[in-house]
């Protein structure tokens, strides 16, 4: 069973520049989550899709990131202005179930960002 | 913000030694789960313990819960090289959202 892909593994931006990242979740899962770890800290979820919906993005800075799955599959995250703080590793992750379920969430390798 | 957090931040130990990391967390859960993240790389899900149950195995893992208390430790016996990485727990609210601690260190040296 092919895992969480993501693209790309690394960027490098400067400040204020836009950034977009791809996931292709675990095929057949219904919940996409997509997670950002500064380094040194544990990840904090960004926004959880449930199919195409989105189930919770209250932790997500709508003012400069954004985020949709198209036909409830792919997802891609975008940044724009990207900032300093947006230096981190960004975690797409999935599992089968919805949300609530206490599924595992199968976790992609991770696009490390580094903002200039 | 941050449910968990473990302890020790860092640990030390020998191949052989047995590892045990804490993890305490503030409100209600409905399940507790410890991931594994190596240098560079994605979370590895180790294991899943639910809220109605105090201990749970899996290989070399030992996982206990203690919900009066709200905390939960890891044991890794017998540890190997392999296992060094950073060791994360994570709660799971009833959304299926999970939460994240800090996470421990491990480093075992051969």
């Amino acid at each position: 069973e092919a895992g969480v892909a993501q693209s790309p593994r690394y960027k490098i931006i400067e400040k204020r520049q836009s950034v977009a990242f791809w996931c292709n979740p675990i095929s057949g899962h219904a919940t996409l989550y997509w997670y950002q770890q500064i380094l040194g800290q544990g990840p904090k979820l960004l926004i959880q899709f449930q199919n195409n919906g989105v189930v919770d993005d209250s932790q997500l800075p709508k003012d400069r990131f954004s985020a949709e799955r198209l036909k409830g599959v792919d997802s891609t995250l975008k940044i724009q202005p990207a900032k300093l703080e947006d230096s981190a590793v960004y975690l797409c992750a999935s599992s089968l179930n919805i949300a609530g379920a206490g599924d595992t969430q199968y976790f992609g390798p991770g696009t490390r960002l580094t903002v200039l | 913000s941050q449910q968990g957090e473990e302890d020790p931040q860092a640990l030390s130990i020998q191949e052989g030694e047995n590892a045990t990391m804490n993890c305490s967390y503030k409100t209600s859960i409905n399940n507790l789960q410890w991931y594994r993240q190596n240098s560079g790389r994605g979370l590895v899900h180790l294991i899943l313990i639910r809220s109605n149950e105090r201990e749970k195995h899996s290989g070399r893992l030992r996982v206990t819960l203690d919900t009066s208390k709200k905390s939960s430790s890891l044991l890794i016996t017998a540890s190997r090289a392999a296992d060094t990485a950073s060791y994360f727990c994570a709660t799971d609210d009833q959304g299926g959202k999970l939460i994240f601690g800090q996470g421990t260190e491990l480093s075992v040296k051969p």
